[in-house]
């Protein structure tokens, strides 16, 4: 159950797009379709923004989209406002019912 | 719409146990899985265990697996989470959430606010 990896921050300014990349192993990336993201605010909980490496739930801006190559999954913002500067979680299903999460990244809006 | 209420924390002592609860409401809480999944103070979110939709089938992350155990009461629509041996290293927020699929196991969607666990002599 080995942590993935994702980059200590990004950032960009407002209308901007910010990709934040997830690297794991075929254990849990590679090998499944069940890639999620979450955004977290300041003493807030975790709100799921995509499932399933690309699905956006209701509600959720499309200006978020995800994506999949190989061991990687890419999380995109698009067109950067004020409100996205949180930290972003990406989470694997890593096999067995377990998941795993990466370290989390911090997106500064400039 | 999804509530997903927890309970139970507070401060502890190294070695002793503490039972977490999360009410749930707004589904039907006996077709989905749940997860509970942890933050210690300023740090990443990290996997702690998941409930098959009957309860049936526990998973743990190697890091609580033989101290905690996951349980949950379909007729109350309630989870849990029984923490033994409690260490200094569990001392974080402890999120209950639900999965994202009826009756599967892919990734939380809903949580709740979190129940702060402080393990500490």
């Amino acid at each position: 159950q080995s942590a993935l990896t994702q980059p200590r921050s990004v950032s960009g300014s407002p209308g901007q797009s910010v990709t934040i990349s997830c690297s794991g192993t075929s254990s849990d990336v590679g090998g499944y379709d069940y890639v999620s993201w979450y955004q977290q605010h300041p003493g807030k909980a975790p709100k799921l923004m995509i499932y399933d490496v690309s699905e956006r739930p209701s509600g959720v801006p499309d200006r978020f989209s995800g994506s999949k190559s190989g061991n990687t999954a890419s999380l995109t913002v698009s067109g950067l406002q004020a409100e996205d500067e949180a930290d972003y979680y990406c989470c694997s299903y890593a096999g067995s019912y377990t998941f795993v999460f990466g370290p989390g990244t911090r997106v500064t809006v400039l | 719409q999804v509530q997903l209420v927890e309970s139970g924390g507070g401060a502890v002592q190294p070695g002793r146990s503490l039972r977490l609860s999360c009410a749930a409401s707004g589904f039907a809480f006996s077709s989905y899985g749940m997860h509970w999944v942890r933050q210690a103070p300023g740090q990443g979110l990290e996997w702690v265990s998941f409930s098959w939709y009957d309860g049936n089938d526990k998973y743990y992350a190697d890091s609580v697996k033989g101290r905690f155990t996951i349980s949950r009461d379909n007729s109350k629509n309630t989870l849990f989470l029984q923490m033994n041996s409690l260490r200094a290293e569990d001392t974080a927020i402890y999120y209950c959430a639900r999965d994202n699929r009826i009756f599967g196991a892919t990734s939380p969607d809903y949580w709740g606010q979190g129940t702060l666990v402080t393990v500490s002599s």
